[in-house]
């Protein structure tokens, strides 16, 4: 149980374009997701806190105009980079809380790693 | 804020050398402790996790840590590494709120070479 999905895994889009990231609890229903980013051989970083029918909480420093999230569901999360860079690339990652299995553990997504070219 | 810390950024080992991975978190408050691991071309997994009770917890794959919460630490340890633990392994902190965990922070984590 506890499945976390990420899609697409990949993707290489052109600077300028906007990139939409699923997340999707697969066998649970997650009142809060959360998205990350690591840089290459780097640590994670936490980008914004989801919550299912209200808007997202973003860290400090994390343009929310630019990462927009949309949390429709009590199984999708969806991470929009809006007019993407170079820059933007990265591997970003996303995770869910399972009530079920206490409020506080968070189970990981795949990852999916966009290139902007 | 809270941070994390972890001592060692690269770590090579032989099989069956025992392993201890230290992590120092920041923060007063009631925190929730975490070690991940991140293999090759993988997702991250959970090894074990501390809430309360108990400060010495056993995980997964023969993985055990000890927190002592007068240090703020949270080490990780195996006596006996194998050739399969060679990765990538994260301490990482969430805040309690009453409500629920806050996202983690992450130490910028621990890269595990085991030799044969």
């Amino acid at each position: 149980g506890a499945v976390v999905s990420q899609h697409p895994s990949w993707v290489i889009c052109k600077s300028g374009t906007s990139v939409k990231i699923e997340c999707r609890s697969l066998d649970f229903q997650a009142t809060t997701m959360f998205w990350y980013r690591q840089f290459p051989k780097q640590s994670l970083m936490l980008m914004a806190t989801s919550n299912e029918g209200s808007k997202a909480t973003y860290e400090q420093g994390v343009e929310k105009d630019k990462f927009l999230i949309n949390h429709a569901s009590l199984t999708l999360s969806t991470l929009t980079v809006t007019s993407a860079h170079p820059e933007d690339s990265s591997f970003y990652i996303c995770s869910a809380r399972d009530p079920g299995q206490g409020i506080n553990e968070q189970f990981f997504g795949p990852g999916t790693r966009l290139t902007v070219l | 804020a809270q941070s994390v810390s972890q001592h060692n950024h690269h770590v090579i080992l032989s099989e069956a050398a025992s392993l201890e991975l230290g992590c120092n978190y920041s923060y007063g408050g009631t925190v929730n402790l975490f070690w991940y691991v991140q293999y090759p071309g993988q997702h991250l997994q959970l090894l074990l996790k501390y809430f309360s009770g108990d400060p010495l917890v056993k995980g997964i794959k023969g993985f055990e840590a000890e927190f002592i919460k007068s240090k703020f630490s949270f080490n990780l340890r195996k006596p006996s590494v194998q050739w399969s633990d060679t990765a990538e392994y994260f301490c990482a902190v969430s805040l309690y709120s009453g409500g629920g965990a806050d996202g983690l922070t992450f130490g910028k984590g621990t890269h595990l070479i085991i030799q044969p």
